[in-house]
């Protein structure tokens, strides 16, 4: 059970805006410990996508952003296209595990 | 172009043991900390241990500690993981990754390695 919780699944129309959410707690985001975001498509290695919150990589595209507020953090896709259908997992730092984590991941698809 | 590139991967029975290791290159690898990631088939990620840029400090997540260890040689521009009396939720994909193991992000991956172990 992971102590970062996303949904499982969102879906959304080409085009449309999708976010994916990331609940935390006191021990993790909410002490005010960052939180990066990773995109993986089937059979391949994560790829960072956003980090430090809100900061996209060179080469990102900017329909990509994230957000911070409380215990919770939120990654957003504008304009969602066919090749955003992947698996997202968010990340932070835990003071009570004393280590990293990751959320369990949530699958966006594309209708 | 950085690039980490895992091996050691296969086939284990249960209660065996497997060298991981993973070539690095790209980047001052000395200057890193390096991490390993793993990804049970289906699952999500895990962080399984990290290490200092010198090697001098070691962190495990607790389901491999005592059992495992990380190991790097700058000279090489290598990164090792060490994992005896395999268990079969130890099977999984491990990423190698320039990640810190706290408060950072991982910000390169390896293409991962495949460790099934059998019962």
């Amino acid at each position: 059970q992971s102590v970062l919780t996303q949904p499982p699944s969102v879906s959304g129309a080409p085009g449309q805006r999708v976010t994916v959410s990331c609940t935390g707690s006191s021990s993790n985001i909410g002490a005010g410990y960052d939180v990066h975001w990773y995109q993986q498509f089937p059979g391949t290695a994560p790829k960072l996508l956003i980090y430090k919150n809100n900061n996209r990589p060179s080469g990102v595209p900017d329909r990509f952003s994230g957000s911070k507020s409380g215990t919770s953090a939120s990654l957003a896709i504008t304009g969602l296209q066919a090749e955003d259908e992947a698996d997202y997992y968010c990340q932070s730092y835990d003071n009570s595990l004393k280590q990293g984590v990751f959320g369990a991941g949530t699958k966006v698809t594309v209708l | 172009e950085v690039q980490l590139v895992e091996s050691g991967g296969g086939l284990v029975q249960g209660g065996g043991s497997l060298r991981l290791s993973c070539a690095a290159s790209g980047f001052t690898f000395s200057s890193y900390w390096m991490s390993w990631v793993r990804q049970a088939p289906g699952k999500g990620l895990e962080w399984v241990a990290c290490i200092k840029e010198d090697g001098s400090e070691k962190y495990y997540v607790d389901s491999v500690k005592g059992r495992s260890t990380i190991s790097r040689d700058n000279a090489k521009n290598s990164l090792y993981l060490q994992i005896s009396s395999l268990r079969a939720e130890d099977t999984a994909v491990y990423y190698c990754a320039r990640y810190c193991g706290g408060d950072c992000s991982a910000d390169y991956w390896g293409q991962g390695t495949l460790v099934t172990v059998s019962s």
